[in-house]
């Protein structure tokens, strides 16, 4: 199983740039990580994947080393509507991939 | 932008009492999903289905729940008998689906119903 490991909560201010670093060290080689973003009372949305290096969207950065250990997502500039949870995902098997494994993910609270 | 939908939005129900979730996956996905989420906790995975058939489901997933795709739009969660424990947000999801599966194929997911056995 390639679990996550995430910091519990993160705290920033409007206009900041957040960084939230995932680790998941059994990561298997066809794997990809996946970050979604989940508001309270919502159901988790989308944000970015990649595999390797670095992948760029219009809401965020995904960084992976080239050991694939650990990523980091990138919030650029955040706002008070980026206040979320945030999930980072690998897959749970690599000939299975059906199911999403969350796990308690990261609290982000964006204060004015 | 296409997206999935569900209802009811809220489900209070007496304990023992069957109930039916409703979902409306993206009108071209063929992978659809249940997961469900107790309050304060993790979003645990119910269930998935594809091609008329459950692909896989979990422990939670036990014999009290269901899952049917009865027309070519909805995808449906039925509960039995419903227990206190049952109480939780349940939400559906679906991918689109690939001609082999890898973790690539993202899974879009709806609005939630939040469920309440009294």
């Amino acid at each position: 199983l390639a679990k996550t490991t995430q910091p519990i909560s993160m705290d920033s201010y409007e206009g900041q740039e957040v960084n939230i670093t995932c680790s998941h060290n059994n990561i298997a080689t066809n794997d990809y990580i996946t970050w979604y973003q989940q508001f309270p009372s919502q159901g988790p949305r989308f944000i970015i994947q990649g595999y390797k290096t670095k992948v760029t969207n219009e809401v965020a950065s995904l960084f992976i080393p080239a050991d694939r250990k650990s990523s980091t997502l990138s919030l650029p500039r955040v706002s008070l509507s980026d206040t979320a949870v945030y999930y980072c995902l690998v897959g749970d098997d690599p000939y299975n991939t059906d199911k999403l494994i969350f796990g308690t993910g990261t609290r982000l609270q964006v204060f004015p | 932008e296409p997206e999935v939908t569900q209802t009811p939005s809220h489900q209070v129900t007496q304990m023992g009492q069957e109930v039916i979730l409703r979902c409306v996956p993206i009108s071209n996905h063929l992978y659809f999903y249940w997961y469900r989420q107790i309050l304060g906790q993790k979003v645990e995975f119910l269930v998935s289905f594809y091609n008329n058939e459950i692909s896989e489901k979990s422990e939670i997933f036990d014999d009290q729940f269901s899952v049917e795709r009865p027309d070519g739009s909805n995808f449906t969660l039925k509960i039995r008998s419903t227990k206190l424990e049952d109480s939780a947000m349940y939400f559906c999801a679906s991918s689109e689906g690939r001609g082999e599966r890898t973790s690539t194929d993202t899974q879009y997911f709806g609005p939630g119903t939040r469920l309440t056995v009294l």
